[in-house]
């Protein structure tokens, strides 16, 4: 049972480069999420979804994509990196929005 | 709107106790959560509160809730330096969104 898990662990990558950030859990958790974090802005949450098929806009949504076609996964997609985009990247899952959220071990990502 | 505000930064001598507190704004959330963040690494859930329960007590850890003032605090008895970390505080809504506040980072005095 791995729980959470997130690849790459680091990435860098060029203004107006586009990719995507893995997530997937392996305890059949219909909610899942994805947060940004920040230097004195805490967690924001980007998109989240409560069950395959079904996503929905968070607090920070602008400039990234997401999609849920299996229960497992959760990629999220920047189609066009901004620096702006610098930080790191956790996905959390859990098996309603509310109970308890694990969390993978992070993407930081570095726009330059 | 969704806001859930926590004061940035704590100072605590090694052995005192340790007051975090939190405010939210969504007097229909029915979770309330307080999350550890230890440096370099994802966050971990360290105890939850229904939005029913004035009070919740795990081994060092107490939670006060107060709905009246949409008031949540995390006192941590006999502090040590193993919890120096940033304690996030959570509320979860009636569409499931879950949002945290900033975080405080509890620093401990020797």
């Amino acid at each position: 049972n791995a729980g959470v898990t997130q690849t790459p662990k680091f990435q860098v990558l060029k203004t107006g480069q586009s990719m995507t950030l893995q997530c997937a859990q392996d305890m059949n958790h219909e909610y899942m999420s994805w947060y940004r974090q920040d230097p004195g802005m805490g967690l924001r949450l980007i998109h989240y979804s409560v069950g395959a098929g079904i996503t929905d806009q968070g607090e920070v949504p602008n400039g990234y994509n997401v999609s849920r076609s299996t229960t497992e996964d959760f990629p999220l997609r920047l189609l066009s990196a901004a620096p702006s985009q610098t930080s790191v990247y956790f996905c959390a899952s859990s098996r309603t929005g509310k109970e308890t959220q694990y969390f993978g071990p992070g993407t930081r990502l570095l726009v330059l | 709107g969704e806001d859930v505000e926590q004061s940035l930064f704590l100072s605590v001598r090694e052995g005192d106790s340790s007051v975090i507190n939190c405010t939210y704004t969504d007097s229909s959330s029915t979770y309330l959560y307080w999350y550890k963040q230890e440096p370099g690494a994802g966050l971990q859930l360290l105890t939850y509160i229904f939005s029913n329960m004035d009070m919740k007590q795990d081994q060092r850890l107490t939670v006060l809730l107060n709905k009246k003032d949409k008031h949540l605090s995390l006192r941590i008895a006999d502090t040590q330096t193993g919890d120096s970390a940033i304690y996030f505080c959570a509320e979860s809504f009636r569409d499931d969104k879950i949002i945290f506040g900033k975080g405080t980072r509890l620093h401990i005095l020797p």
